[in-house]
């Protein structure tokens, strides 16, 4: 079955605490990126990536890091998560070569507490 | 830069009537515009998709215009249902990208 995945689902931790959300398609889709949604605010994207090593910033980069060793992966990192970082986070992946639809596959999100 | 508006305030309407919300866009004319759907805790789901020359596009009780020149965009759900209540995003290319960006969603209730 085609989808993306995240792990975990669910994750409560403290101030400083290093953590990282992985994400995974199966779809061999080479664009990926990170969102994350609050509240009156929708979905802002923070990082994606073009392809295998191509990393970029998005709308909302501070305080994350992203990197991109194989298409299928795409791990989010928060080196020292802060109380505001408390979002929904989401990954998605598209086919980059599609660029007359670019559908967004979302994975089924991931709800981070920093306390 | 690009705006991407949707209305905010939730639209309740009964089961049975036809559903109409609404995007606009500024500063952009883009090559196509989607449509999503997105229910409480889970990701979108990709519903339809308009290109910038076509006018109208339909799937099953779905309808989605497309007016370039007002810079907006319909998305109807015709004879609608309960289990048609949700979020509904609507998303576009901005500034050099292909990439869609997101508006921020306009909520549909509909009561039984």
């Amino acid at each position: 079955e085609a989808q993306v995945t995240q792990n975990p689902r669910y994750l409560i931790t403290v101030t400083g605490k290093k953590l990282t959300v992985t994400c995974s398609q199966n779809m061999n889709h080479e664009y990926m990126s990170w969102y994350r949604q609050d509240p009156g605010l929708g979905l802002r994207q923070i990082y994606y990536s073009m392809n295998v090593e191509v990393t970029d910033k998005g709308d909302v980069p501070e305080g994350y890091k992203v990197s991109r060793k194989e298409k299928r992966n795409f791990p989010l990192i928060l080196e020292s998560p802060s109380p505001n970082q408390t979002s929904l986070y989401f990954c998605a992946s598209s086919i980059d070569r599609d660029r007359a639809r670019n559908t967004q596959y979302f994975g089924p999100g991931t709800r981070l507490t920093v306390l | 830069s690009q705006k991407i508006e949707q209305n905010s305030e939730a639209l309740n309407i009964q089961e049975g009537k036809t559903a109409t919300l609404t995007c606009n866009y500024t500063n952009y004319s883009p090559a196509y515009l989607q449509w999503y759907r997105q229910d409480p805790g889970r990701g979108p789901v990709f519903l339809l998709l308009i290109r910038e020359n076509e006018k109208e596009k339909r799937k099953e009780r779905l309808k989605v215009t497309f007016d370039t020149t007002l810079k907006q965009s319909l998305f109807h759900i015709t004879a609608s249902q309960p289990a048609d209540s949700a979020t509904y995003l609507c998303a576009l290319p901005t500034g050099g990208s292909y990439i869609p960006t997101f508006g921020r969603g306009t909520s549909l209730i509909v009561h039984p």
